[in-house]
């Protein structure tokens, strides 16, 4: 099993910053990488896969980077709707999520 | 449009069984795979398993193999997970999901809208 370790476990922001989530795999995993975004209450949306890949809808001020082992979310002038839990999953047969990481 | 929606909220008691159900709209049921997470309170995301409606071929994560039965329905368009002998761990929202594409690599879209199960 890949393990996905985030960082940083939370982080504050301000609306209009620029925000960069890390996601490390314990092992490579090419470009099979998803992030997803949860609010409280609510189920995880799909923002980006294949790292770099994004969801239909999703707006353009998210985007993602990395291949192999390393990858980043980052977000553009955020916006208060941004404000969430982010999670990375690697999509090989037995797929694993980090431990999130909380925008605030 | 695409959706799953999940059966409402249970509480059960310690070492009762569960089935929660999971139907889907908007697409071909049978041909993608539908998988099941679950969320402890505070916690983060598990994958717990993954069926293929078309032929009921179902894949575990080692961590729950042997607690948990994914089923499917394809002629009404519905996913299970039964859970048994239930215990206080097993409270967590449980939420549905399908792979995006009918491609081997599981990233998930779209999501149930979770169902909490309290067991006390």
């Amino acid at each position: 099993d890949y393990q996905m370790t985030q960082s940083p476990s939370s982080v504050s922001a301000s609306v209009g910053d620029r925000v960069t989530i890390s996601c490390r795999a314990s092992g490579g995993i090419s470009s099979f990488l998803a992030w997803y975004q949860q609010k409280p209450g609510k189920a995880p949306k799909l923002l980006i896969y294949a790292a770099s890949v994004l969801q239909s809808g999703v707006p353009s001020r998210f985007s993602g980077s990395g291949f192999g082992t390393d990858f980043t979310l980052t977000i553009n002038s955020l916006q208060p709707e941004d404000f969430a839990t982010y999670y990375c999953q690697q999509a090989n047969t037995f797929p694993t999520f980090g431990q999130g990481t909380r925008l605030e | 449009e695409v959706q799953l929606v999940q059966s409402g909220t249970v509480m059960k008691k310690p070492g009762e069984s569960l089935k929660i159900s999971c139907e889907g709209s908007g697409y071909d049921f049978g041909t993608f795979w539908i998988g099941w997470v679950r969320q402890m309170p505070g916690k983060g995301l598990e994958w717990m398993g993954i069926i293929y409606p078309g032929d009921s071929h179902s894949r575990y994560n080692p961590s729950f193999q042997g607690q948990v039965t994914i089923s499917a329905d394809k002629s009404i368009n519905t996913a299970y997970l039964q859970l048994s002998s239930l215990k206080a761990s097993d409270t967590a929202v449980y939420y549905c999901v399908r792979r995006l594409q009918r491609s081997a690599l599981n990233w998930f879209d779209p999501w149930g809208q979770g169902t909490l199960v309290t067991v006390s």
